[in-house]
Formats: structure tokens, sequence, C-alpha cells
């Protein structure tokens, strides 16, 4: 069966500094990846998503960028992080663009 | 544009039934997804409608009127593990993501 990891579960960074998530999914292959981030009581914005290794799309502009280096990893980063980039990331995975999204265990991420 | 509106909060009563509703403007439409999401963890797949009418599953069915840009979730035989937030999300043709509404709190009550 497949399984999606994200990591760490929750993080504290201090304005300025760099960022890293990173996701990885098992049991399939060449999944559509999507990056999300929900604000408190908000619904999900979508940041990124990807169809395949290399191949990123961005949503909306903002201060964080997306890689995938190999078929089953996305990663989420950013040089400097703002205040404004503290909520809760979601990485998920499909098979198709029709298909259900699932949800990684999200990352809790707050900026100080 | 894509527009999506569901009620922020509803309470229910333990062992009864309730329905969450969800309309959506969107240019397009191919499908629509209902999640489930517990405080603090990552949505669950709940869902899936893209032709009308109502898919049943368990104690959860979801319905849905293409026409009137409508869906809703019912919930039945109501546990208190059901308090959650219920997200609806549709996917729109060319694009390749969801929109999610800002979701549905439910509280269910002894």
């Amino acid at each position: 069966s497949q399984t999606i990891h994200q990591w760490p579960a929750t993080l504290v960074q201090p304005v300025g500094s760099p960022l890293s998530l990173e996701c990885t999914v098992e049991g399939t292959s060449n999944p559509n990846l999507y990056w999300y981030r929900q604000a408190a009581g908000r619904g999900l914005q979508l940041l990124f998503y990807s169809v395949g290794i290399g191949q990123i799309s961005s949503e909306v502009p903002q201060n964080l960028s997306a890689s995938r280096p190999q078929d089953r990893q996305f990663i989420l980063s950013s040089k400097k992080l703002l205040l404004s980039d503290s909520g809760f990331y979601l990485c998920a995975w499909s098979v198709g663009e029709d298909q259900p999204q699932h949800f990684g265990d999200g990352t809790r991420l707050s900026i100080l | 544009g894509q527009n999506i509106d569901q009620p922020t909060e509803m309470t229910a009563t333990e062992g009864a039934i309730v329905q969450i509703n969800c309309t959506y403007q969107t240019s397009g439409f191919n499908g629509l997804f209902w999640y489930q999401q517990h405080a603090g963890e990552a949505p669950t797949f709940l869902s899936y409608n893209v032709l009308d009418g109502l898919e049943e599953k368990g104690r959860f069915s979801s319905f849905l009127s293409r026409s009137k840009g409508y869906s809703y979730l019912l919930l039945k035989e109501l546990q208190m593990k059901d308090s959650a937030s219920y997200l609806c999300a549709v996917r729109a043709p060319g694009r390749r993501a969801l929109t999610f509404g800002s979701g549905t709190r439910l509280q269910v009550q002894p």
C-alpha cells in the first residue's frame, strides 16, 4: 500500500533562517505531489504541485520554493523565512489529477 | 475564479444525523471531494462525487447536484469522534490541484 512521510512534525525557526521540509511517498510511481499551507482556522492554500521529476508549478508568488529531485521526493524550501510563513504545511500525493489526494501528517512551522 | 462556501461551524448531538452543505462557483467542474480533518491533524479523504446523485459509504454519504453547484455530506449515527472539520474541495478543468473551502467545524455533543 502507499504511504506518505513528512518531516519534521514540528519546527520552530527564527526570522531570516532557511527552511527545508521533506516529503516522500512509498508504494507508487510517478505520483502527482503537492505542497499546501493551512493558516489557523482556514482552508488549505495550494503552494506548489509537481507532475514529475524536476517539474514544479507554483500557485502563488511567495517566499518559498519547491524541488522534486527524485520521483517520490518533494522538498519545500526557503532561503529566508518571514513571520508570515508560519502555518501548518501539508504534503499530498495523488495517482492522477482526478483522483483523491492523500495527505502526510503535516509540519507545524512557527517563526519567531 | 473559484469560490467555495461552507458553514463555519455546526453543532449536533451524539446519535443524530447532520448535513453539511457546500456550494461552489467554479469555472467548470471535474469532481468534488470531502475530507475530514481532526484538530492538529492532516485531512483524510472521505468521498468523491463527479456525477449527480448520492454516494454512500457506511455512516457517511455525499450528494452532488452539478446544475445547482451544490453538495452535502451526511453523517448518520453521530459519534463523539466525528467532531472535526469537514472540508469540501473542487477540481476545475485545467487546474491540476484542488480548490478547498475553509471547512466546517462540527462539534458533536453528548
